[in-house]
């Protein structure tokens, strides 16, 4: 069974701080996607990294993939409450797998 | 166009009852998922169906738990006999599986908010 752990598993901060979000596996996946959650609705996909190594950003995010593409990395630059929300790392299936695995999630809070 | 839409967006039921969790995906997606969510934690699959191919129901907890997939289209998450471990969030997930899997990512419903009492 593959299993994705983040951590932190919470985090509070003030806005205008950088975080970092870390997803670690010890098994290898062909891609890894972020989602973010918002309260009373479903996880939106954010980015998905392919390559190991990768780095995609998007605007204040930048998202890292492992060279071994067993780990994956968020880091947010100067936080807003707009952040706020449960991130999600999901593992893309190997060989014959058809479902992605999901990590057990990062839940922000960004305050005023 | 729409989303993927559940329903109900919230159920309350008692104790050893049946119950059945609507996934309307959106048109033209052939893959389809459940996942629960409990306490706002990361996501359990239960369940996939792909096209016409057999589902994968590795993740179904228990023999309590079923779907099935009409037409190609809507899905229906039925969980009989409920215990109160079952309370949880169910989200539904459609993709369109043509090509590479990432360049088709899961679009999400609201999810159906379950308390068993």
């Amino acid at each position: 069974t593959q299993l994705l752990e983040q951590s932190p598993q919470f985090l509070s901060i003030q806005e205008g701080e950088n975080l970092t979000v870390y997803c670690n596996s010890s098994s290898v996946f062909s891609s890894l996607q972020w989602y973010r959650q918002e309260p009373g609705e479903g996880p939106v996909l954010l980015v998905t990294v392919v390559t190991g190594g990768e780095v995609k950003k998007l605007k204040r995010l930048t998202f890292q993939f492992g060279d071994a593409r067993k780990d994956s990395s968020l880091h947010i630059t100067a936080a807003q409450p707009g952040d706020t929300g449960l991130y999600l790392c999901a593992g893309g299936p190997t060989g014959t797998a058809s479902k992605l695995t999901f990590g057990t999630g990062t839940r922000l809070q960004v305050t005023l | 166009g729409a989303g993927v839409s559940q329903s109900p967006s919230n159920k309350v039921t008692e104790k050893g009852k049946d119950v059945e969790l609507r996934c309307d995906p959106i048109s033209g997606h052939t893959a389809l998922y459940w996942y629960r969510q409990s306490l706002g934690q990361g996501l359990e699959f239960l369940i996939y169906f792909q096209g016409n191919s057999a589902p994968d129901k590795s993740g179904l907890p228990s023999d309590r738990f079923s779907a099935e997939r009409t037409g190609g289209s809507v899905s229906t998450l039925t969980i009989q006999r409920t215990q109160q471990e079952d309370s949880a969030v169910y989200l539904c997930a459609s993709s369109y599986r043509g090509g590479r899997w990432f360049n088709s990512p899961l679009h999400f419903g609201n999810g159906t908010r379950l308390t068993v009492t």
